[in-house]
């Protein structure tokens, strides 16, 4: 079983849907929790970084984290054709800050 | 651009052959990571450097595999004797001590082994 397992997709949904996504995770260890941007052949792109659990919002993007179920969402709101992307979910442990990745969600958004 | 950066952005190579990719951290940036990202997978973690020491290794990162960061500044790794299964995105991202789980990743070199 993977560290974190993320569903793959592919979600597609008509523009100005609010898109959800999540991860669940196996180590009690993570406190820190991210959700990265990746376009088709690029380096990922940091979009929501969270320490510990609770929610964060930034714009159109809200990040929620609940670690007494060790699950965390993202949620897109009034998504746009330029969302369409690939979501990866990340995390690490607070002495130890290598990453440890979902396999990420690819995402269309429809004109 | 003050951002990470990476070269080549691809490279095809015969298999074993030897190759060596580059990354440029942000200026001042601590911290150097690498991973790797195979299709439809996220990036995996390799090894990460603080300053020029190596503090890290995946046991991902076989004997074929070396890393360095000889001044504190950019840093290379190697892939001795190229396999078809190093056919992967290597990534590089790199962050300062302060924020050390903040990572700004680079556009990635392109590895294709033939």
């Amino acid at each position: 079983q993977k560290e974190v397992e993320q569903d793959p997709g592919p979600l597609s949904v008509p523009e100005g849907a609010i898109v959800s996504l999540n991860c669940t995770y196996s180590n009690s260890a993570f406190q820190y929790f991210m959700w990265y941007r990746q376009y088709s052949r690029k380096g990922p792109e940091l979009l929501m970084y969270t320490y510990s659990s609770g929610n964060k919002e930034d714009g159109r993007f809200t990040a929620q984290v609940d670690k007494s179920s060790k699950y965390i969402s993202l949620f897109i709101r009034d998504s746009q054709p330029s969302d369409s992307a690939t979501y990866l979910c990340a995390m690490s442990r607070s002495n130890d800050y290598k990453l440890s990745f979902g396999a990420g969600t690819t995402v269309t958004v429809r004109a | 651009d003050t951002g990470v950066s990476q070269d080549p952005r691809h490279k095809i190579t015969k298999r074993g052959q030897n190759v060596t990719f580059r990354c440029d951290p942000i200026s001042e940036h601590n911290r150097l990571y690498w991973y790797r990202q195979t299709l439809g997978q996220g990036p995996e973690f390799l090894t990460y450097f603080q300053n020029e020491a190596q503090l890290e290794k995946s046991r991902l990162l076989s004997d074929r595999f070396s890393a360095e960061r000889p001044k504190g500044s950019f840093s290379t790794l190697e892939i001795q004797r190229t396999e078809q299964g190093d056919s992967a995105m290597y990534l590089c991202a790199s962050s300062l001590l302060a924020n050390t789980d903040t990572q700004y990743f680079g556009p990635g070199t392109r590895l294709t082994v033939l």
